[in-house]
Parts: structure tokens; C-alpha cells; sequence
């Protein structure tokens, strides 16, 4: 059964830092991994999606990597604003086209 | 750009209620979702389906049913609403992909309240 898990659950950090969040899978047998963002009390946003093949996918100041081998995920977030808190959901996508959701790191970016 | 609505935000029923969630996509997505997400569990599959008329078990659809009459359109049933049902339900839509799901589209959620 796949497990997906985000570390750390929390994090704090002033404006301007740069940021990494992770995100780890137990089967590397996975079609593609999405990075998700979610604001309280609403939905969830796509951020990036990575197929099985890729290496890594670039938005903005987001960029997401990924390493199928040792089923791991980062999502890199350059010069960090207030605006980017928000809890960052990860999941993969294995057999059956079932997707597995990490359970979230909620970011807070402080002035 | 994608748009993937749901009929009510926020809702409060009663026990015993029966309840409808609705919700629709705008890009001719093949396939369509039902989650609930609840604080310490994540997000968790209901039901999905990959085409009119179809339907498939998701890991917890006990007390739930579907129904996809045209393809823009998955609603969510709740037979008779219980308070363990109380929950953040989230709809998503997808394209069809021969290397599994394409990329994973969400509602803004709706907020039920079972009393």
C-alpha cells in the first residue's frame, strides 16, 4: 500500500527566505506526483505536476523535483512571500490511476 | 483555465437528511472525483468515475452514492446524513491519460454540517 508522507508538518519562516518542502513515497511505482497548495476553508490549487519520466517542473518561483529511484519529492519556494502560506499537499498517482495524498505542511511566511 | 464548481459551500442538515452535493467541470474531463478531507485523516477517495454512467468504489463509500448522468456533471448522495459525515467534501476532474491521472483539478469544497 502506498504511503505518502510531507516533513516537516509545520514550518515558519521570514520573508525572503528560500524554502524546501519534501515529500516521500514508499512504491516508486508511480505515473506522476502533483504539488498542491490549499488556503483554509477552500479547495485544493495545483501547483506542479511531474510525470514518472521528468526530473523536475519550473513555475514562477516554484520548482518541484523528483527522484522516482529513492520515492522522493521537493518543492523548492524561492524569495518567500506572506502570500505563500498555505498548506502544500503532495500525491502520487500508482496503479489503477490511484492517487495517494500526503496529509500536508502547513507554511506560515512572516513580515 | 479549468473550472470545477460545487453547488453549495457551505451547508447544515439534519439527521437522517438526505443530502445532494453537485458538482460541475468545465472542461469536458473524463474522469471525476468525490473526497472528504477531515483534520488528521487527509483527504480520502469516496467515489470516482471515468465515464458517463460509470461509477467506482474509492476507499470509503459506505453511506455515499453517485450518479453521472452527462459527463460535466458528478453529484454526491448522502442516502441519510449521519454527524460522523460532518466534513470538508472536495470534488476534482481530470483528463483521461493512458499513463495514469493527468493533472488533478479541484472545486473550492463544501463545508457539511450534520446535526
Amino acid at each position: 500500500k502506498q504511503e505518502v508522507t510531507q516533513i516537516p508538518a509545520a514550518l515558519s519562516v521570514p520573508e525572503g527566505e528560500n524554502l524546501v518542502l519534501n515529500c516521500s513515497f514508499t512504491d516508486s511505482a508511480i505515473y506522476n506526483l502533483q504539488w498542491f497548495r490549499q488556503d483554509p476553508g477552500k479547495g485544493l490549487t495545483s501547483l506542479l505536476l511531474i510525470q514518472s519520466s521528468q526530473r523536475e517542473q519550473t513555475s514562477g518561483r516554484l520548482n518541484a523535483s523528483l527522484d522516482k529511484s529513492s520515492g522522493r519529492s521537493t518543492l523548492y519556494i524561492a524569495a518567500s512571500q506572506p502570500g505563500d502560506s498555505a498548506t502544500y499537499l503532495c500525491a502520487v498517482t500508482g496503479t489503477a490511476s490511484k492517487l495517494t495524498f500526503g496529509t500536508g505542511t502547513r507554511l506560515q511566511v512572516t513580515l | 483555465d479549468v473550472k470545477v464548481t460545487q453547488s453549495s459551500r457551505y451547508l447544515v442538515k439534519r439527521t437522517g437528511e438526505k443530502v445532494f452535493l453537485e458538482c460541475v467541470q468545465d472542461m469536458d474531463h473524463e474522469n471525476m472525483f468525490w473526497y472528504r478531507q477531515d483534520p488528521g485523516l487527509g483527504l480520502r477517495l469516496i467515489y470516482f468515475s471515468y465515464d458517463v454512467k460509470m461509477k467506482e468504489k474509492g476507499d470509503i463509500p459506505e453511506g455515499y452514492s453517485v450518479s453521472r448522468e452527462k459527463k460535466e456533471r458528478f453529484s454526491l448522495i448522502l442516502e441519510s446524513a449521519s454527524t460522523n459525515q460532518t466534513s470538508m467534501y472536495l470534488c476534482a476532474s481530470s483528463l483521461f491519460s493512458t499513463s495514469g491521472s493527468g493533472e488533478l483539478f479541484f472545486g473550492e469544497g463544501s463545508r457539511l454540517t450534520v446535526l
